[in-house]
């Protein structure tokens, strides 16, 4: 069974930098073709994809938040690290990791419960 | 950057009504298209991929069809738990793209 569980601050003030962290079980970011992914929502608006991170330390990034994003990966600890600097109060959302599947479509088969970051002074 | 287009963005339909929502791509995809649903509150979950292929434990009353830019969800008819947002996306090429949601409501 695959688990996916997202942690990090909820609250951040402006110009801060975010970090959350991915803690996954039920597959290993060592196997070929695997990945885990970010994407966030903005309450009551659409999904929007972050960044993605391969086996292969292959990393993937949106291009309109590429300059301020780090996605790393601890195999070991089966974690996946997102970084975002310079917080703004319109980065408020939650923040979703993701498991990219090996079904050849890179369908984002499990996904973490999503955890809520308040970007506030 | 691909660009993914729901329609509608919302709409109310009846328990057993037949639903279909429409994604469309702003250049091909292949068979590169996924749907989720989502609840309120809760993460989203895989409902198809590869544009019509069904994830395994989803109800056979979910459907999608489509390849290149036009493709479609159906649910051929609507039960209670079926009320939720659907999105579409893209996983084509990165930046891997969701369309904006539709909503079902009740009617």
């Amino acid at each position: 069974q695959i688990t996916l569980k997202e942690s990090g601050p909820t609250l951040v003030k402006p110009t801060q930098t975010l970090t959350l962290t991915c803690t996954f079980s039920g597959f290993s970011l060592s196997t070929s073709g695997v990945g885990v992914g970010w994407i966030r929502q903005p309450p009551g608006k659409a999904l929007e994809w972050l960044a993605l991170i391969y086996w292969n330390d292959d990393k993937r990034y949106s291009p309109s938040l590429k300059s301020r994003l780090t996605i790393t990966k601890d195999t070991s600890k089966n974690q996946v690290v997102l970084t975002m600097t310079n917080m703004d109060p319109v980065d408020t959302a939650t923040y979703y990791c993701a498991h990219r599947r090996r079904d050849g479509y890179n369908s984002l088969g499990d996904w973490g419960q999503g955890t809520l970051v308040t970007v506030s002074s | 950057d691909i660009q993914m287009t729901q329609s509608p963005s919302s709409l109310s339909a009846s328990v057993g009504d037949r639903v279909t929502i429409t994604c469309r791509a702003s250049q091909s995809i292949g068979s590169y298209l996924n749907w989720y649903q989502q609840k309120p509150g809760k993460a989203p979950n895989l409902l198809i991929y590869a544009a019509s292929t069904l994830q395994g434990g989803v109800p056979s009353r979910f459907g999608g069809s489509g390849s290149g830019t036009d493709f479609t969800l159906t649910i051929s008819s609507l039960q209670p738990e079926d009320f939720a947002t659907y999105y579409c996306q893209q996983s084509f090429s990165t930046p891997w793209t969701f369309g904006q949601g539709t909503k079902v409501e009740i009617k």
